[in-house]
């Protein structure tokens, strides 16, 4: 399977502090994407970084992308109540029109 | 804008029946997809259209049909309803193609018994 697989699968931390969560994948792709998930929502999506991009920024959030490891990382900086939802990276590969969602890292920030 | 609806939010089958998910878009979308969610499982690709005309098979299509007749529906078909096909299923566009970011809809609970 070419699915994202995302690493915790749960993380709890304190308002205030820095959450990082991780996706690796199998083989090459064209882009990866974040999308964040309220409970009983539908997905937002977050950022999209292509292959030949290592860093992203957008707000607190930063994306980073090493394809030579195969995965990627979600940092969210100086976290809030608000940001308590599940995430979910999603992977593209060149030459067909779907993306492939991971698991997802549920995230609680305690207040 | 309107995004992308879903209806119903919530629906109750019995096994053996059959229904239509209804999914529209306002945002001249041409690629759309279905998705379902469940637990512990991600998002699963049931099928998309990058076109009004033309469909394709995702991940996971035994048991549901789509077509897509205008830019902006795409309705997805469960033939009769199984148990399995219980799930959150999802309605998503994109403006120009699959791989690109996706807009999603609220989302419809199936509950199949």
């Amino acid at each position: 399977s070419q699915q994202g697989e995302e690493d915790p699968q749960a993380l709890s931390i304190q308002e205030g502090e820095n959450a990082t969560m991780n996706c690796s994948y199998k083989t090459s792709i064209n882009n990866l994407q974040w999308y964040r998930q309220n409970s009983g929502r539908g997905l937002v999506h977050l950022i999209l970084i292509r292959s030949n991009e290592r860093e992203k920024h957008s707000g607190r959030l930063r994306v980073t992308l090493d394809t030579s490891k195969k995965s990627s990382s979600l940092l969210i900086t100086a976290s809030r109540a608000a940001d308590t939802a599940s995430y979910f990276c999603a992977i593209s590969n060149f030459g067909n029109e779907k993306l492939t969602f991971g698991t997802g890292t549920r995230l609680t920030i305690i207040p | 804008n309107a995004g992308v609806t879903q209806t119903p939010k919530f629906q109750v089958l019995k096994t053996g029946q059959s229904m239509t998910l209804q999914c529209a878009q306002d945002m001249n979308h041409e690629y759309m997809s279905w998705y379902r969610q469940d637990p512990g499982m991600g998002l699963r690709l049931i099928h998309y259209s990058v076109g009004a005309g033309i469909t394709d098979q995702g991940e996971v299509p035994n048991g549901y049909n789509v077509s897509r007749s205008t830019t902006e529906d795409f309705p997805l078909r469960l033939l009769s309803a199984a148990p399995s096909q219980t799930s959150v299923y999802f309605c998503a566009s994109s403006s120009w193609r699959g791989q690109e970011t996706q807009y999603f809809g609220p989302g419809t609970r199936l509950l199949v018994l």
